[in-house]
């Protein structure tokens, strides 16, 4: 079964240029999540969606940043324009469903996409 | 809000030795906590969680952590280390997001280091 896919791995860019990052989930899987891991730093959700529908993007700076799920299957995540602070992994993963308690562990990630605002 | 904090960004073992990553917690709630391990240019995989049953989580790879209430920890152990377990390990706890359902939490995460 392939997991998670994320593309690009790497991206450098300078600053106030747009970017964006694709992600195909697992199969059958209709949750999707968006996280931003800084340097020495845990994950951060930054994005939910349960199929099409963003069910939690407080965490999603929506001045600059937009996410979209058209077909409930792959997602973008872009950033427009790009800032220094930027400069992070993005992380994709995806789960069955929306988690009752408990079940929420059943996450999985795609090996992220490094980005890099210079 | 729940949060987790790891002790210790660094910790480096011999291979062979005991493997002790720290975790405390803070919830509201009973919690439900999890140990996911990041290997480089790799996504995070879940090693174990705690959902209220058993104290003592068995995992993959030979790793368990024991949940202690009295302590809030759930402290990360592997009796012997091997080189292949070097990589980073990011404790979690669960908590509630917008819509209602579940997301992690992360602590900043441990990076282990296993010398030959």
């Amino acid at each position: 079964e392939a997991g998670v896919v994320q593309s690009p791995r790497y991206k450098i860019i300078e600053k106030k240029q747009p970017v964006a990052f694709w992600c195909n989930p697992i199969s059958g899987h209709n949750t999707l999540y968006w996280y931003l891991q800084n340097l020495g730093q845990g994950p951060e959700l930054l994005i939910r969606y349960e199929n099409e529908e963003a069910v939690d993007d407080s965490q999603l700076p929506k001045d600059r940043f937009s996410a979209e799920r058209l077909k409930g299957v792959d997602s973008t995540l872009k950033i427009q324009p790009a800032e220094l602070g930027d400069s992070a992994v993005y992380l994709c993963a995806s789960s069955l469903s929306g988690s009752t308690r408990g079940l929420i562990g059943e996450q999985f990630f795609g090996p992220g996409t490094r980005l890099t605002v210079l | 809000a729940q949060s987790v904090t790891q002790l210790g960004s660094h910790v480096s073992v011999s291979e062979g030795a005991l493997v002790l990553l720290r975790c405390n917690y803070s919830s509201s709630v009973p919690p439900y906590l999890f140990w996911y391990v990041q290997y480089p240019n790799q996504g995070l995989q879940l090693l174990l969680k705690y959902t209220s049953a058993a104290t003592l989580v068995k995992g993959i790879n030979g790793f368990e952590a024991e949940f202690k209430k009295s302590e809030t920890s759930f402290h990360l152990t592997k009796p012997s280390a091997h080189m292949s377990d070097a990589a980073e390990y990011f404790c979690a706890v669960s908590d509630l997001d917008q819509g209602g359902s579940e997301k992690l939490v992360f602590g900043k995460g441990t990076k282990l280091t296993v010398n030959p």
